[in-house]
């Protein structure tokens, strides 16, 4: 079954390491999108890529960053420059293009940082 | 620039009852519309999307939507809720950015 897949599940880390959540497509999307979970704040976008080798900074990207080598593949690192970086992490991708983007989750990674 | 509110953090229903989530818009000309559910430590689903004719959409799991042109609004509706219900729904918009933003979320709980 085609779907979005995000690892880990959950994710301890200590201040000042970074770290790299991992999100994989098989539904040959092109466009693919991180977005940042807080309780009562709803989703705010981090990152997103329309293309292959091309991403742009969504509005929250400070201490965060991302590659697109491949179109499956879209990873974010949260760096030690991300103050507050305990929060639930969703991946998503949709066919891209103008206008009416349905976008496809994934199921989450949670990041906590101890 | 585009943004949706979702006036209501939570909303809590008995099983059987009727349901409506409000969401209001902000968009220069018509833009695309959405609705996604999101059960506890998962992604989100698409309950169901507007993008243009008919101003009343279905959508899965009984929910429908109407698009108000005039109120700039986007209420999902659901005649009676279950308990499966229970769960974080987000109203999104979409315009000529080509990248969904998302409202807060309304929790819905559900009284048996």
């Amino acid at each position: 079954d085609g779907g979005i897949t995000q690892s880990p599940k959950y994710l301890f880390r200590k201040e000042g390491q970074n770290v790299t959540l991992s999100c994989e497509q098989n539904l040959n999307h092109d466009a693919m999108y991180w977005y940042r979970q807080d309780p009562g704040q709803g989703l705010r976008l981090i990152y997103y890529s329309q293309i292959v080798n091309d991403f742009q900074k969504g509005d929250i990207a400070e201490g965060y960053s991302v590659s697109r080598e491949k179109k499956e593949s879209f990873p974010l690192t949260v760096t030690s420059a991300q103050k507050n970086p305990t929060a639930f992490y969703l991946c998503a991708s949709s066919m891209g293009g103008a206008g009416a983007n349905v976008l496809t989750f994934g199921a989450g990674s949670r990041l906590t940082v101890l | 620039a585009q943004s949706v509110t979702q006036p209501d953090i939570h909303i809590t229903v008995s099983e059987g009852a009727s349901l409506e989530l409000r969401c209001n818009y902000s968009y220069g000309a018509t833009p695309y519309l959405f609705w996604y559910v999101q059960s506890p430590g998962q992604g989100l689903q698409l309950l169901l999307k507007y993008f243009s004719g008919d101003t009343l959409v279905q959508g899965i799991k009984g929910f429908e939507a109407e698009f108000k042109r005039s109120q700039s609004s986007f209420n999902l509706r659901k005649p009676s809720v279950h308990w499966s219900d229970a769960a974080e729904y987000f109203c999104a918009v979409e315009g000529g950015s080509y990248i969904p933003t998302f409202g807060r979320g309304t929790s819905l709980i559900v009284h048996p």
